[in-house]
């Protein structure tokens, strides 16, 4: 049974680039959230996509912006990079959208934005 | 909004037992979870209570005071395997998505 997967792991953008990253939740899973995790702190909610609509947004620009598959796959898009935007991005996956059950989390993208 | 609090580090010995404090105040509460942060890992669950009390899993027991936002994660028996970043998280009320994670708690395990 795959668990939460993403890609790619790392990836090395310049400042106002655009970057995509990509999730696959855990199988039986039909939601996504997002995560960022800057060193030393805690993830962070960016928002999180259910029957492929983004139900809640934490705070975060519009420069963010996702989106979900039919399968249930997830893209986190960023647009025009800033120097800030570096750090590992988290998708985590649970069921129907609840937040109170356990999260499985993927290993994450890190981000470096040069 | 939501404010969660942790220590940034600690650090004890292997066989020790070590008690990891959070403490929060939000504009709704359900529950809270305790995640474990490898470094460089993603984070893993440790558990998630609603009720006020106790639970205990194994050499980690989590206790949550709903009245006092607080929280503590209890780690028996230390290992050196049990370095790592430990995160407490507060999830809304139903209906709502946005999970907060305190910064985490460094521990180090030393011989």
């Amino acid at each position: 049974d795959a668990g939460v997967t993403q890609s790619p792991t790392h990836l090395i953008k310049t400042r106002g680039q655009q970057v995509t990253l990509r999730c696959s939740p855990k199988s039986g899973h039909d939601t996504v959230s997002w995560y960022q995790q800057a060193l030393g702190q805690g993830p962070q909610f960016i928002f999180q996509y259910y029957e492929e609509e983004e139900r809640q947004r934490g705070n975060f620009p519009d420069r963010f912006s996702g989106h979900q598959f039919p399968n249930y796959s997830s893209e986190l898009n960023v647009n025009a990079l800033l120097l800030g935007d570096s750090a590992l991005y988290l998708c985590a996956s649970s069921f129907q959208g609840a937040s109170d059950t356990e999260a499985f989390f993927g290993q994450g993208t890190r981000l470096t934005v040069v | 909004g939501q404010n969660i609090d942790q220590p940034t580090e600690m650090t004890a010995t292997e066989g020790a037992i070590v008690q990891i404090n959070c403490t929060y105040q939000t504009s709704g509460f359900n529950g809270l979870f305790w995640y474990q942060q490898h470094a460089g890992e993603a984070p893993t669950f440790l558990s998630y209570n609603v009720l006020d009390g106790l639970e205990e899993k194994g050499r980690f027991s989590s206790f949550l005071s709903r009245s006092k936002g607080y929280s503590y994660l209890l780690l028996k028996e230390l290992q050196m395997k049990d370095s790592a970043s430990y995160l407490c998280a507060v999830t809304p009320p139903r209906g709502y998505q946005k999970v907060t994670f305190g910064t985490g708690t460094k521990l180090q395990v030393i011989p």
